[in-house]
């Protein structure tokens, strides 16, 4: 079993349409997620992170983490044409490598207008 | 300001030639990091540096050679390369305060590298 398991889609949606994107994980020492939206041919954008359980929101994103089903979320509202990329799950052991980031596959989302 | 920059866009190269990748970033970071993207993969870390100093090499081949010449700049040395080497160089820096880093990590554009 892979540390973190995220579905590769593709997922295609209409302009407006609420989009859920999704990553699990097995390492229980994971404390820290990242969420991160990547542009073709583009270097990764750091969205949003969060370190607890609950969730945490910026506009029209919002990131869930929950720690006991190891389960993370990244919710777009209105989603528009300009938020077509991917998006990276990324974790983080705080204690173990202060430095490392576990990455999920992807996810290549498509907004259609 | 939360802006790396990368140095070329993009770069052709035989496998007999020496080049450089160069990354900047004036945020105040003092930890910087190389990873290598393959299309449709999500990053692989290569190189660590923190305060100057390599923090971790993950088991990059020696035809890889990194430098920090200063708190704002890393280099990527390349020579020698191979096909399979061909990839998307990413550079990255974070915070060096104590906690958690990882999850402070600036990602620049990336240099496109490709090998024949």
């Amino acid at each position: 079993q892979k540390e973190v398991e995220q579905d590769p889609g593709p997922l295609s949606v209409p302009e407006g349409a609420i989009v859920s994107l999704n990553c699990t994980y097995s390492n229980s020492a994971f404390q820290y997620f990242m969420w991160y939206r990547q542009y073709s041919r583009k270097g990764p954008e750091l969205l949003m992170y969060t370190y607890s359980s609950g969730n945490k929101e910026d506009g029209r994103f919002t990131a869930q983490v929950d720690k006991s089903s190891k389960y993370i979320s990244l919710f777009i509202r209105d989603s528009q044409p300009s938020d077509s990329a991917t998006y990276l799950c990324a974790m983080s052991d705080p204690g173990g490598s202060n430095y490392k980031l576990t990455f999920g596959k992807g996810t290549l989302l498509t907004v259609n207008p | 300001d939360t802006e790396v920059t990368q140095t070329p866009k993009h770069l052709v190269m035989g496998m007999t030639n020496k080049k450089s990748l160069k990354c900047e970033q004036h945020m105040g970071h003092r930890a910087m990091y190389w990873y290598k993207q393959k299309a449709k993969k999500p990053p692989e870390l290569m190189f660590v540096y923190s305060y100057e100093k390599l923090s971790i090499n993950e088991s990059v081949p020696s035809r890889f050679s990194p430098e920090c010449p200063n708190s704002s700049l890393l280099n990527l040395h390349l020579h020698a390369l191979q096909p399979e080497d061909s990839a998307l160089y990413l550079c990255a820096s974070s915070q060096e305060d104590g906690l958690s880093r990882a999850e402070t990590q600036y990602f620049g554009p990336g240099t496109r590298l490709l090998v024949l």
